[in-house]
């Protein structure tokens, strides 16, 4: 599986636009992109999956540029309850088992 | 729909000791998976079901052994704990073709 580099942590304000970048320099032609996001004491919950160009959904947009070697989820007028670590994963339909191989993630804090 | 359920919540053990980690869903998922998931890291893949009736091993398998024992259900067995094994517990399932996963609450174990 690709592996993937997020920035370790980003903070925020109510209100604001936030796009964390994901990069997977060496991801293969048959792999989707995913993110994942997780709260305190909860399991991950999937957020949005996309394998080129633009993917919007009522939570997120998620933008592939062409060589698709990054991709950067958006979270738009962000509140308190965004706070959370967001995961990108990257993997193919052909992946066998479709497990998950989670990095470290993006623990987003948005402040008041 | 209760979607994917754990028990127990919390458990502490005595080092040797042994314990069963219980996992359902009620979606009539295929997949089932086991991960680990400790203090501020991703998740690990420890085991996970295809379908009913098969397992196989994921990236950290020692020390743990699985049962899928109908399709709703997929145990979770540490025959003698460790300190190592300290950690939160989350069991996911996925519908056959796709790609999300839905995850459990999680177990909170501690091994002392």
């Amino acid at each position: 599986l690709a592996k993937t580099t997020q920035p370790i942590s980003m903070d925020s304000y109510e209100g604001q636009e936030v796009n964390i970048t994901c990069s997977h320099n060496n991801i293969a032609t048959n792999d989707y992109i995913t993110w994942y996001q997780q709260f305190p004491s909860q399991g991950p919950r999937f957020i949005i999956q996309g394998y080129k160009t633009k993917v919007t959904n009522e939570v997120a947009s998620l933008f592939i540029p062409a060589d698709r070697k990054s991709s950067t989820l958006s979270l738009p007028r962000v509140s308190l309850s965004d706070t959370a670590v967001y995961y990108c994963l990257v993997g193919g339909p052909d992946t066998g088992r479709r497990a998950l191989t989670f990095g470290s993630g993006t623990r987003l804090q948005v402040q008041p | 729909n209760a979607g994917v359920t754990q028990t127990p919540k919390f458990q502490v053990l005595k080092t040797g000791q042994s314990m069963t980690l219980q996992c359902a869903q009620d979606m009539n998922h295929n997949s089932m998976y086991w991960y680990r998931q400790d203090p501020g890291m991703g998740l690990r893949l420890i085991y996970y079901s295809a379908s009913e009736g098969t397992t196989d091993k994921g990236e950290v398998p020692n020390g743990y052994n699985v049962s899928r024992l109908n399709k709703r259900e997929f145990s979770l067995r540490l025959e003698s704990a460790a300190p190592s094994q300290t950690s939160v517990y989350f069991c996911a399932s996925r519908d056959q073709g796709a790609w999300e996963q839905y995850f459990g609450p999680g177990t909170r174990l501690t091994v002392t």
